[in-house]
């Protein structure tokens, strides 16, 4: 079956500490993205890549980086800048670069708790 | 960061009983509009893709209208049943392929 694997669900880190978050997909798709759910507020996108080798800077993405080495995988790292990163992330693809209106395909999430 | 408005921000409904929530954008410069289901301990999952004023799709018993010149549209659920329990997002795409999403609507159907 195809889809979207995120990894670990749930992650503990001390403050001060880098973490990184995994994200892999096997639809085939050109385009992944990074978004943070906090409580009562939408769905915020931190970073998103239409091609390997190539991301951009979404609405948040002060504290995090990203890389895009290969079509599947696209991994996010919460760096010691970012101030708040408690958080739940979610990690999606799509099929098309450019504007497009194809559906987003969502993984499962990773809840992220820095003590 | 463009707002996309989604009220209410939860609701109850009966099973049996049909409901209907909405979604506000900006009017000017619209791309699409996406509809998304998220369950609880789930993954989202895109229910609709709309582009054109004026468009209805329906799936099932959940249906969706749009109207661009005004900037909202209605999601739809006829004769809820308690697997319809789910937040419901609506996401609005910008012109440079991001999508902005409301905050959902979370709907709790009581049996």
């Amino acid at each position: 079956d195809g889809g979207i694997t995120q990894s670990p669900k749930y992650l503990f880190r001390k403050e001060g500490q880098n973490v990184t978050l995994s994200c892999e997909q096997n639809l085939n798709h050109d385009a992944m993205y990074w978004y943070r759910q906090d409580p009562g507020q939408g769905l915020r996108l931190i970073y998103y890549s239409q091609i390997v080798n190539d991301f951009q800077k979404g609405d948040i993405a002060e504290g995090y980086s990203v890389s895009r080495e290969k079509k599947e995988s696209f991994p996010l790292t919460v760096t010691s800048a970012q101030k708040n990163p408690t958080a739940f992330y979610l990690c999606a693809s799509s099929i098309t670069v450019g504007r497009s209106n194809s559906p987003l395909h969502f993984g499962n999430g990773t809840r992220l708790t820095v003590t | 960061i463009l707002n996309v408005e989604q009220s209410p921000q939860s609701l109850h409904v009966q099973e049996g009983d049909s409901t209907n929530f909405t979604c506000s954008f900006p009017s000017s410069n619209f791309y699409a509009l996406h509809w998304y289901r998220w369950e609880t301990a789930k993954s989202p999952e895109a229910l609709f893709v709309m582009t054109l004023n004026g468009d209805e799709k329906k799936k099932g018993r959940i249906s969706a209208t749009l109207n661009t010149k005004e900037g909202y549209s209605y999601l739809y659920i006829k004769g809820s049943q308690p697997e319809d329990s789910a937040t419901y997002l609506c996401a609005f795409i910008l012109n440079d392929y991001k999508l902005s999403f409301g905050a959902g609507t979370t709907v709790t159907v009581r049996a």
